[in-house]
């Protein structure tokens, strides 16, 4: 058990279809962070959160929206995606953003599959 | 700007051998990194880190990694390879956030 758990762990939608990954920390964290990970490229970091409150948006598309309703769920909603959209998405805890020297701890990830 | 790089995209090593996967780094003042490992179709897990002190780090499932300021390197190594140490690793550096390499696949044949 890692201490984060995401859903669903494999996901098909269409380009006009709308879904949510869910993303729980049991780890008493306060940062929570989105990472796209696609074949063969750096895993990219989405979103981060601290203490609920969002502190990076890296140039990501709006067709992607983060919603953090307390310190241990986030959520990845996600609508008109399209078919370069198709990856692994990881959720990360850390105990503090910015400062700290601390690791990160990841979820088992979400495969989307954008059609 | 913080980064990393990993420059191989495979390592093919057989069980028994010493391996090493590499890692360069780039920051702006003292560098803190990490290496973690993904297995199929799992997330990342942590495997070691370097903040400060000894260059010689030791982690997790018998790895160790070298830090060498000098060559801004921080290669992964174990002295013998397992084939269950086939993965995907990751490299990373801590600024404000973790900037991951785009990993090195290793595969250690019986």
């Amino acid at each position: 058990e890692t201490g984060v758990t995401q859903t669903p762990r494999h996901l098909v939608m269409g380009m006009t279809n709308k879904k949510s990954l869910k993303c729980e920390q049991h780890l008493g964290h306060n940062a929570m962070y989105w990472y796209k990970q696609s074949a063969k490229k750096p895993l990219e970091l989405m979103f981060v959160y601290s203490l609920e409150e969002r502190v990076e948006n890296n140039s990501v598309p709006s067709r992607f929206s983060p919603e953090c309703p307390n310190s241990s769920h986030l959520f990845l909603h996600l609508h008109t995606l399209q078919p370069e959209d198709s990856a692994l998405y990881l959720c990360a805890s850390s105990p503090l953003w910015g400062t700290g020297t601390g690791e990160l701890f990841f979820g088992e990830g979400s495969r989307l599959t954008v059609l | 700007a913080q980064s990393v790089a990993q420059p191989e995209d495979q390592v093919n090593v057989a069980e028994g051998n010493p391996l090493t996967v590499k890692c360069t780094y780039s920051v702006s003042g003292n560098p803190y990194l990490f290496w973690y490992v993904q297995y199929p179709n799992r997330g990342l897990q942590f495997l070691l880190k370097y903040i400060t002190g000894d260059n010689l780090v030791k982690g997790s499932y018998g790895f160790e990694a070298e830090f060498n300021k000098s060559q801004t390197s921080f290669h992964l190594k174990k002295p013998s390879a397992l084939v269950s140490d086939s993965a995907l690793y990751f490299c990373a550096v801590k600024g404000h956030d973790m900037r991951f390499g785009a990993g090195t696949r290793l595969t250690v044949k019986p």
